[in-house]
């Protein structure tokens, strides 16, 4: 199962700021938060990740709790290109694939 | 170039009949993966390949057997075709799968199986 807790949907005006909240109060020290999407019917596409210290790319910011047992994934202008479900990901354990959730599904309005 | 890809993107088969899915990688990545996604849209592990040994094998139905005879391929068998087992199948790889350490995965476009 996975390990994360997100809202199912989200909604955002192009041009704003989109915040996709995260719970995982179990992670474990080691543990990664991963981050990523999912536009419709292609491959996951991945945006970011961070252990401890919030980290920012040219796609998003990843805010981490001090106790890192929730982030925050932000993207910073939002466009219609950006609608799509987005899943946030704790791994690093013992096998290196990915469990998924149901992520949450961001719509991006003009 | 595409980094991750797979062939075929559509396949539309009779229930019963046997059908391979391949995949490749162009990033010198050592492990490889397969993922399956329902109609819910649950995407769930099935396999990886770590230098073309296998060292992830959730439960699968062993109708399902993954073949990779290198390092940068690694294709997927599927026997005796069953309604169920419609759904989007999206390949994946990363550099090395290490253990313990969370790293990056690239995943393909997918290819859409649907059993008549």
């Amino acid at each position: 199962d996975a390990k994360t807790t997100q809202p199912p949907s989200m909604d955002c005006a192009e041009g704003r700021a989109a915040n996709l909240p995260c719970n995982h109060s179990t992670i474990s020290g080691n543990e990664y938060v991963y981050w990523y999407r999912q536009i419709h019917s292609q491959g996951p596409q991945y945006i970011i990740h961070g252990l401890k210290n919030n980290e920012t790319n040219e796609m998003a910011s990843l805010i981490i709790t001090e106790d890192r047992k929730s982030s925050t994934l932000i993207l910073p202008h939002a466009t219609l290109r950006d609608t799509a479900v987005y899943y946030c990901i704790v791994t690093g354990g013992s096998q290196g694939n990915l469990i998924f959730g149901k992520g949450t599904k961001l719509s991006v309005k003009p | 170039d595409t980094a991750v890809s797979q062939t075929p993107k559509y396949l539309v088969t009779q229930m019963g009949n046997d059908k391979s899915i391949k995949c490749e990688q162009n990033l010198g990545h050592d492990t490889m993966y397969w993922y399956k996604q329902d109609s819910k849209k649950f995407l769930k592990i099935m396999f990886s390949y770590n230098n073309k040994e296998l060292i992830i094998n959730e439960t699968v139905p062993n109708r399902f057997s993954p073949k990779s005879p290198d390092k940068a391929h690694l294709n997927l068998h599927i026997n005796s075709l069953e309604l169920g087992d419609s759904a989007v199948y999206f390949c994946a790889s990363s550099q090395s799968g290490a253990r313990g350490k969370g790293e990056t995965q690239y995943f393909g476009p997918g290819t859409r199986l649907l059993v008549l």
